[in-house]
């Protein structure tokens, strides 16, 4: 089954400290992606990545950064964090290859709830 | 571009009522349409999916249709259950990777 791990699950911070939100996959496939969810607005995508060092930009990329150093990592990255930045952040992995088998379903990690005070 | 876009919320029923929450889709090509259902305090799981037109999607008793000459997927369900409250999202997947959400719908499903 495939799973998506995500820490911190919670977080308050301030304006302007640099964070990290981890996610880590178990399947071996290719595509990861982030997304914010706001009331109203449904998901957004933030940034994806379609292979190790292969990144490029969602719908709403500004103020965050990624890498993908290896296959199972996809860190978040907010190098200063502001109050807008308050959200429900999700990894997710998928659709696409994972191990040579190809999936068209995007499944979902537990989610990331950040307050930038 | 691609535009999903969901029935306005919030829905609230009583037990073992009929469900249906419209959603209607943009797109180019021909996109696969999926319904995702979040559980309180959960991330988002998959529902159920359709790839091509007139496909039924079917899970846990919720169904919906993929109509092309509506581009729409409507979800229902004939029966709700308290344990059905959650928020639903339609979506719609076209390039590589890529979902497009609408904007979700709650439902609160009462005893």
């Amino acid at each position: 089954e495939a799973q998506v791990t995500q820490n911190p699950r919670y977080l308050i911070t301030v304006t302007g400290k640099k964070l990290t939100v981890t996610c880590s996959q178990n399947m071996n496939h290719e595509y990861m992606s982030w997304y914010r969810q706001d009331p109203g607005l449904g998901l957004r995508q933030i940034y994806y990545s379609m292979n190790v060092e292969v990144t490029d930009k969602g719908d709403v990329p500004e103020g965050y950064k990624v890498s993908r150093k290896e296959k199972r990592n996809f860190p978040l990255i907010l190098e200063s964090p502001s109050p807008n930045q308050t959200s429900l952040y999700f990894c997710a992995i998928g659709p696409g290859l994972a191990g040579g088998v190809s999936t068209d379903t995007q499944y979902f990690g537990p989610g990331t709830r950040l307050t930038v005070l | 571009g691609n535009s999903v876009t969901q029935m306005e919320g919030p829905v609230t029923l009583s037990e073992e009522a009929f469900l249906t929450i419209n959603c209607t889709y943009t797109a180019t090509g021909y996109p696969s349409l999926f319904w995702y259902v979040q559980y309180p305090g959960e991330g988002l799981q998959l529902l159920l999916k359709a790839t091509k037109a007139d496909d039924k999607g079917s899970n846990k008793g919720f169904e919906a249709t993929y109509r092309k000459e509506t581009t729409s997927f409507h979800l229902e369900k004939g029966s709700v259950q308290v344990s059905d409250s959650a928020v639903y999202f339609c979506a719609l997947g076209t390039s590589y990777g890529k979902l497009t959400f609408g904007q979700g719908t709650i439902l609160t499903v009462h005893p």
